[in-house]
């Protein structure tokens, strides 16, 4: 079957670092998305990667090695309004989005 | 990016009753939507995608005669939940990507709709 595991729940300090894991088992890959939802809202877009590699978007980052099946969302200076979900999406073979279940960060002051 | 509008945010109704929920791309054609359905502190569970000028293509486990979709043009999709009960209660996201050359087929989502039966 179709897999992606990612941690419940994260907590962190403002103005520190923090990276969420993402691995997947999926019938064939053509790219993963990160997605952070705020509560009661929709997901919105924040990367996508398809080679392996890190990109870079201002505090965020996002990894991806395809041969380990496991991907990072970076995020760097937190603020408060970081707190929020961020979900990690895989497109499979079909070019059907696989979601995980997505991490809760928690900001702390 | 794109624009997704999703339209009544909130609704509360009785039970039995029928609710529609529009969704439109403000800003491109989109020849495929999805819809989504969020219970709280869970993930995103897609329940059909809805495909321009033919019938909706339903997950396992969805009713497709409750939740009655159209998509009668390239920017507007509806949902429609039908004799809606209060385990209906939950939170209907739509979503469409916009595939074009360069495009990574991310998703733009509407605002959501918070629908809870009485």
């Amino acid at each position: 079957g179709q897999n992606i595991d990612q941690p419940t729940e994260m907590t962190a300090t403002e103005g520190a670092i923090v990276q969420i894991n993402c691995t997947y088992q999926t019938s064939g890959f053509n790219g993963l998305f990160w997605y952070q939802q705020h509560a009661g809202e929709a997901p919105t877009f924040l990367s996508y990667n398809v080679l392996d590699g890190l990109e870079e978007k201002g505090r965020f980052s996002s990894f991806l090695s395809r041969s380990k099946g496991y991907s990072y969302l970076l995020l760097k200076e937190l603020q408060m309004k970081d707190s929020a979900s961020y979900l990690c999406a895989v497109r499979d073979s079909n070019y059907q989005l696989i979601w995980g279940a997505g991490t809760k960060l928690i900001i702390k002051p | 990016g794109a624009v997704v509008s999703q339209h009544p945010s909130r609704v509360i109704c009785k039970s039995g009753t029928s609710v529609k929920i529009e969704c439109r791309s403000l800003d491109f054609q989109a020849t495929t939507m999805f819809w989504y359905r969020q219970f709280p502190k869970q993930s995103l569970m897609l329940m059909a995608t809805s495909n321009e000028g033919s019938k909706a293509t339903y997950e396992q486990g969805v009713e497709k005669d409750k939740f009655l979709i159209n998509h009668a043009s390239l920017t507007l999709s509806t949902l429609t939940v039908t004799s809606a009960h209060p385990e209906d209660s939950s939170f209907y996201i739509c979503s469409a990507s916009h595939l074009g050359r360069g495009d990574t087929g991310e998703l733009f989502f509407g605002e959501g709709s918070r629908l809870t039966v009485l």
